[in-house]
């Protein structure tokens, strides 16, 4: 069965950093683009970062451009979002999202649960 | 960035009915499009991907049309478990971008 599970969220100051984890199973993890997608309260989903399979290429959203960084070790079946410089719109359910299919940069089929990172003083 | 516009923002439906939802692009995504359903506090749940490809165990009541810039998700009969918010989203380009949503509420 196919498993991704977020950890790290939590409650940060301003100008604080975090580092997210999603820990993969259940298949390929090396054969796959993987990305990070973010929701505020209340509001809609925002695509945030993705990652070739190999880490040679990264795309980010412009919002975060600058502070985030994903990255991702495939000895260990992990992907990583290391944030910096947080603010408060950066406030949201971090979701960590796999492809349809391996080999390509398509849309998520499996999404973990999700870890909740708030930014407040 | 690819924008895209979903139309409504929300709507209220009764079970049983056939409903319409669209989606546009500011700029052409071929066919590059998916659907997505999301329940509150649950992950988003892919419908349908390359405009009208169903995903594997989604109901045939559900259906997507469109290429270029116009999209639209169709639920064919309402059934109470389809109330939720609808999104959705471009991969056309590796910077993706999602709709604002379509709630779709219980009349």
């Amino acid at each position: 069965e196919v498993q991704l599970v977020e950890s790290g969220g939590g409650l940060v100051q301003p100008g604080g950093s975090l580092r997210l984890s999603c820990a993969a199973s259940g298949f390929t993890f090396s054969s796959y683009w993987m990305s990070w997608v973010r929701q505020a309260p209340g509001k809609g989903l925002e695509w945030v970062a993705n990652i070739k399979q190999d880490g040679s290429e990264k795309y980010y959203v412009d919002s975060v451009k600058g502070r985030f960084t994903i990255s991702r070790d495939n000895a260990k079946n992990s992907l990583y979002l290391q944030m910096n410089s947080l603010r408060a719109e950066d406030t949201a359910v971090y979701y960590c999202a796999r492809p349809l299919f391996g080999g390509v940069i398509v849309t998520p089929d499996c999404w973990g649960q999700g870890t909740l990172v708030t930014v407040s003083s | 960035a690819i924008r895209m516009t979903q139309s409504p923002s929300s709507f209220s439906a009764s079970t049983g009915d056939r409903v319409t939802i669209t989606c546009r692009a500011s700029q052409g995504i071929s066919s590059y499009l998916a659907w997505y359903q999301q329940k509150p506090g649950k992950a988003p749940k892919l419908l349908i991907y390359a405009a009208s490809t169903l995903q594997s165990g989604v109901p045939s009541r559900f259906s997507g049309s469109g290429s270029g810039t116009d999209f639209t998700l169709t639920i064919s009969c309402l059934q109470s478990e389809d109330f939720a918010t609808y999104y959705c989203q471009q991969y056309y380009s590796y910077s993706w971008t999602f709709g604002q949503g379509t709630k779709v509420e219980i009349k």
